[in-house]
């Protein structure tokens, strides 16, 4: 199995609050993503990262905030979180660009709720 | 844009019945076809992939082959279990369209005893 971890890996919070998800791999993969997934929309990118300090939006960018300081590390941020942002949150790696056909290595998710 | 559509679910079966789950596709170029995995409470994992025309992806039983005639990518089992239980993601990438890969909105598959 991919080395991919994802903290906290359930979190309750309120409106409002900022919260951040952290997605931690020991695979050295250079490309990394945040995606959401809701019943019915399956899942959707949020931001990815293709280097350190090098990212970009996806498809439900909206009130998310991304960083990569570090290869291992991918920190997802909720400026102010809202209750439509509810959902479990996934972190995936690939080697080299997903959108290339490359696999993609999944963590074992986030549950959030916002109150 | 790219697109992936399958059949929706729940599909319900008894163990040892076979299994077809449909996925068909709409994508510029000729991209990669994946089938991912999601048990409960677990992230997505890989359950076989295909990345050109005729191609055949085989997994634990599972298998799908890439139709590009009719732009396709069923996966089949012929004697599913109990622990096939999950939701199953099929999913296409390097198109050429889309600098991300697509996934469908995934099929709900519970095996009962």
């Amino acid at each position: 199995d991919a080395g991919i971890t994802q903290s906290p890996r359930h979190k309750v919070t309120e409106t409002g609050t900022p919260v951040t998800l952290r997605c931690h791999q020991t695979e050295n993969h250079r490309y990394m993503y945040w995606y959401r997934q809701d019943p019915g929309h399956g899942l959707r990118l949020i931001h990815y990262s293709y280097g350190v300090k090098d990212t970009d939006k996806g498809e439900v960018s909206d009130g998310y905030s991304v960083s990569r300081s570090k290869t291992e590390d991918f920190l997802l941020t909720l400026e102010s979180a809202t209750s439509s942002q509810t959902s479990v949150y996934f972190c995936a790696i690939s080697e080299s660009a997903a959108g290339r056909g490359e696999t993609q290595y999944f963590g074992p998710g986030t549950r959030l709720l916002v109150l | 844009g790219d697109s992936v559509t399958q059949m929706e679910g729940p599909v319900t079966l008894s163990e040892e019945a076979f299994l077809t789950i449909n996925c068909t596709y709409t994508a510029t170029g000729y991209p990669s076809l994946f089938w991912y995995v999601q048990y409960p409470g677990e992230g997505l994992q890989l359950l076989l992939k295909a990345t050109k025309a005729d191609d055949k992806g085989s997994n634990k039983g599972f298998e799908a082959t890439y139709r590009k005639e009719t732009t396709s990518f069923h996966l089949e089992k012929g004697s599913v279990q109990v622990s096939d239980s999950a939701v199953y993601f099929c999913a296409l990438s390097g198109s050429g369209g889309s600098y991300i890969p697509t996934f469908g909105r995934g099929t709900s598959l519970i095996v009962h005893p």
